[in-house]
């Protein structure tokens, strides 16, 4: 059964520096996601993007973040200067078209010292 | 705003007890809603989904959740607990666009022998 995968697993960094987090949708599945978790809180919605635009964000997903597709087989996320409070678990999600059942990946843990 | 509330943070069954996890809703339309699981370090899976077809919806493993939109509630049950059902298990809400996931704060279920 296809599956949606994430790299790595576990990423620690230092603040202020740069990552990337890496996902790859079901093949043919049109719609991604990204959404986090905060130990202990609630899973909460980053972004949302369909043909190499984003086509819905929450308030979370500021300056700091973008997304993007660059080639046909990965999504990723980036956080520009990690803080601190972007540690969290990351989890990459997708679906043939939005409304339907998103389907999840394992998630990333992202530790920020 | 839509949102939803799980009542339980953590459940504990005997195996082969019935399984009961609370969820209530708050939406100014007609929701789709969801039950995800999540087992220890693997990503979320989808166990049933009520998009306002049938009011009782089956899902995998045994699971089923009845909608009731005068009680505004979406709980889940099953009739006979397994060893392996113990998860942390997630109520959720679609945006009104069909986009973002909404998440009820978890519930973990534990079950002993």
């Amino acid at each position: 059964e296809p599956e949606v995968t994430q790299t790595p697993s576990h990423q620690v960094t230092q603040m202020g520096q740069e990552v990337i987090l890496r996902c790859v949708p079901i093949s043919n599945h049109l719609y991604f996601y990204w959404y986090r978790q905060i130990l202990g809180q609630k899973v909460e919605f980053l972004v949302s993007f369909y043909n190499n635009e984003i086509s819905e964000k929450s308030e979370i997903f500021d300056d700091q973040f973008s997304v993007e597709r660059p080639d046909g087989s990965n999504f990723t996320l980036k956080i520009r200067s990690t803080k601190l409070e972007d540690s969290a678990m990351y989890f990459c999600a997708s679906n043939v078209r939005t409304a339907d059942t998103q389907y999840f990946g394992p998630g990333t843990r992202l530790t920020v010292l | 705003a839509q949102s939803v509330t799980q009542l339980d943070s953590h459940v504990s069954v005997s195996e082969g007890t019935p399984v009961l996890l609370r969820c209530n809703y708050s939406s100014s339309y007609s929701p789709s809603l969801f039950w995800y699981v999540q087992h220890p370090n693997k990503g979320l899976q989808l166990l049933l989904k009520y998009t306002s077809a049938a009011t009782l919806v089956k899902g995998i493993n045994g699971f089923e959740a009845e909608f009731k939109k005068s009680e505004t509630s979406f709980h889940l049950t099953k009739p006979s607990a397994h060893m392996s059902d113990a998860a942390e298990y997630f109520c959720v809400v679609s945006d009104q666009a069909g986009t973002a996931l909404i998440f009820g704060k978890g519930t973990t279920l534990s079950v002993s022998s």
